[in-house]
C-alpha cells in the first residue's frame, strides 16, 4: 500500500490564487519530498524537508511538516498557468532507503 | 549537466519482441533507478542500482531485466511483455542512494500490442 496519501486528488483554481495540497503518511519518516510532473513527462524535485524540520520555503512554494500528525502540506502562492501539473509527495521511511510516492494531486490553474 | 537522458521517448512493441530502454546521466551519481508509471497513478519503484550493483528488486517479473554497464548507464531489457506492461518507464538517479532527491529523465512511453 502507498505510504503517502494526497488530498485533494484534483484541484482547479484561477491564476493568482493560492493552491494547497496535503500529504498524509503512516510510518515514521526520515524525510519527505515533493515533486511536480507535467503530463507525460518526468518528475521534477521541488523541496525536501527532513523529519526534524517544520517548514521550508523555495520561491513561491511553502512546505510544512507535522510529524505528530504524520502529514505535510505544499502551498503554491500566486499560482500561474505554468503551475498546472500533478504534484506528488514521496516519503523516505525512517529505517529505509527508498522513496515511496503518494497518489498525487492534479492541479489545474486557469488563466 | 543535470540531466538524465532516456531513449527512446516512445516505443511500440509486440509481445514476442525484445527491446531495450536506455538511461544515461553524467552527474556522477552512484544510484540509478527504474520506475513504472501507469496513467494517473504514482511512479512505482522497480529496481535500484547502487554503485553499479543491484540493491533493490521490487519483485519485478523476469520479463524485465535491468543492467548497469557502468556508473553512468542503466538499461532495461524487455522480452515477452504483456499488454498490461504498457506504461511510462522512468529512469532516475541520485547522489548516493540514501533517500536524497531524485533526478528523473523524461521517460519512455511504452505500448505493448
Amino acid at each position: 500500500s502507498q505510504q503517502g496519501e494526497e488530498d485533494p486528488q484534483a484541484l482547479s483554481i484561477q491564476e493568482g490564487e493560492n493552491a494547497t495540497m496535503n500529504c498524509s503518511y503512516k510510518t515514521s519518516i526520515n524525510n519527505l519530498q515533493w515533486y511536480r510532473q507535467n503530463s507525460g513527462r518526468g518528475l521534477v524535485h521541488l523541496i525536501l524537508i527532513r523529519s526534524n524540520e517544520r517548514e521550508k520555503h523555495s520561491g513561491r512554494l511553502r512546505v510544512t511538516l507535522d510529524t505528530s500528525k504524520k502529514s505535510s502540506s505544499l502551498l503554491i502562492t500566486a499560482s500561474r498557468a505554468a503551475d498546472t501539473a500533478s504534484y506528488f509527495c514521496a516519503t523516505l521511511k525512517a529505517a529505509g532507503n527508498k522513496l515511496t510516492f503518494g497518489g498525487g494531486t492534479r492541479v489545474l490553474v486557469k488563466p | 549537466d543535470t540531466e538524465v537522458t532516456q531513449t527512446p521517448k516512445h516505443l511500440v512493441m509486440g509481445m514476442t519482441n525484445k527491446k531495450s530502454l536506455k538511461c544515461e546521466q553524467h552527474m556522477g551519481h552512484r544510484a540509478m533507478y527504474w520506475y513504472k508509471q501507469k496513467a494517473k497513478k504514482p511512479p512505482e519503484l522497480m529496481f535500484v542500482y547502487s554503485y553499479e550493483k543491484l540493491s533493490i528488486n521490487e519483485s519485478v517479473p523476469s520479463r524485465f531485466s535491468p543492467e548497469c554497464p557502468n556508473s553512468s548507464l542503466l538499461n532495461l531489457h524487455l522480452h515477452a511483455l504483456q499488454p498490461e506492461d504498457s506504461a511510462l518507464y522512468l529512469c532516475a538517479s541520485s547522489q548516493e542512494g540514501h533517500g536524497e532527491k531524485l533526478f528523473f529523465g523524461s521517460g519512455t512511453q511504452l505500448s505493448v500490442l
